[in-house]
């Protein structure tokens, strides 16, 4: 199985922050890799998908890049909306892992 | 536009089973695979496994025990996820999703003498 490790679990940043979240896979995942935003008590909401191309309707200033097997989800000016839950996700080769989430915290 | 819609919260006592349902709308729903998805309070997402919509052939994920069955019925686009042998620790949200674009909204199944 792909494992997908995800790093800061937790992070606290400023309004105006550049913000920037890593996965990485254990193996090659080609771009199938998607970040998500959750809130408390909602289902999660897909930012970018295919590692870099962001979500109808999502603001621009979530990115995602990848180099090799690692990915990065990277928010260029933090609002206090984008206090949230953000997940990897890998949907390669009919498995899904998922990263173990990054709490993000405005302060 | 795609839609999936579960059925609601259940409560059960440790040892029943329960089904859960994913209702699919807007798209053929034999064209696209239906992953399930588990978060138990407070942790993270869990992928279950898949079923291929066209063949009814599931997939689990390593390590989740047989207590869990995909199923489907094509006639109502539906997908179902039966847990067996309930224990306190399958409290969780259940999410049906359609590739990484669409999620139901989450079952939540609460296991509780």
């Amino acid at each position: 199985d792909i494992q997908m490790t995800q790093s800061p679990s937790t992070l606290s940043a400023s309004v105006g922050d550049r913000v920037t979240i890593t996965c990485r896979a254990s193996r090659s995942i080609s771009s199938w890799l998607a970040w998500y935003q959750q809130k408390p008590g909602k289902a999660p909401k897909l930012l970018i998908y295919e590692a870099s191309t962001l979500e109808t309707g999502v603001p621009s200033r979530f990115s995602g890049s990848e180099s090799g097997t690692e990915f990065t989800l990277t928010i260029s000016s933090l609002q206090p909306e984008d206090s949230a839950t953000y997940y990897c996700q890998q949907y390669n080769s009919y498995s899904g892992t998922f990263g173990k989430g990054t709490k993000l915290e405005i302060k | 536009q795609v839609q999936l819609v579960q059925s609601g919260s259940e409560l059960k006592k440790p040892g029943a089973s329960v089904k859960v349902s994913c209702k699919a709308s807007g798209y053929t729903f034999t064209n696209y695979a239906i992953t399930w998805v588990r978060q138990a309070p407070g942790q993270g997402l869990e992928w279950m496994g898949w079923i291929n919509t066209n063949t009814g052939d599931p997939t689990y994920a390593q390590g989740l025990t047989g207590q869990f069955v995909f199923s489907l019925d094509t006639s109502v686009s539906t997908a179902y996820l039966q847990i067996s042998n309930l224990k306190a620790e399958d409290t969780a949200v259940y999410y049906c999703t359609r590739g990484p674009h669409s999620w139901g909204q989450g079952t939540l199944v609460t296991v509780s003498s």
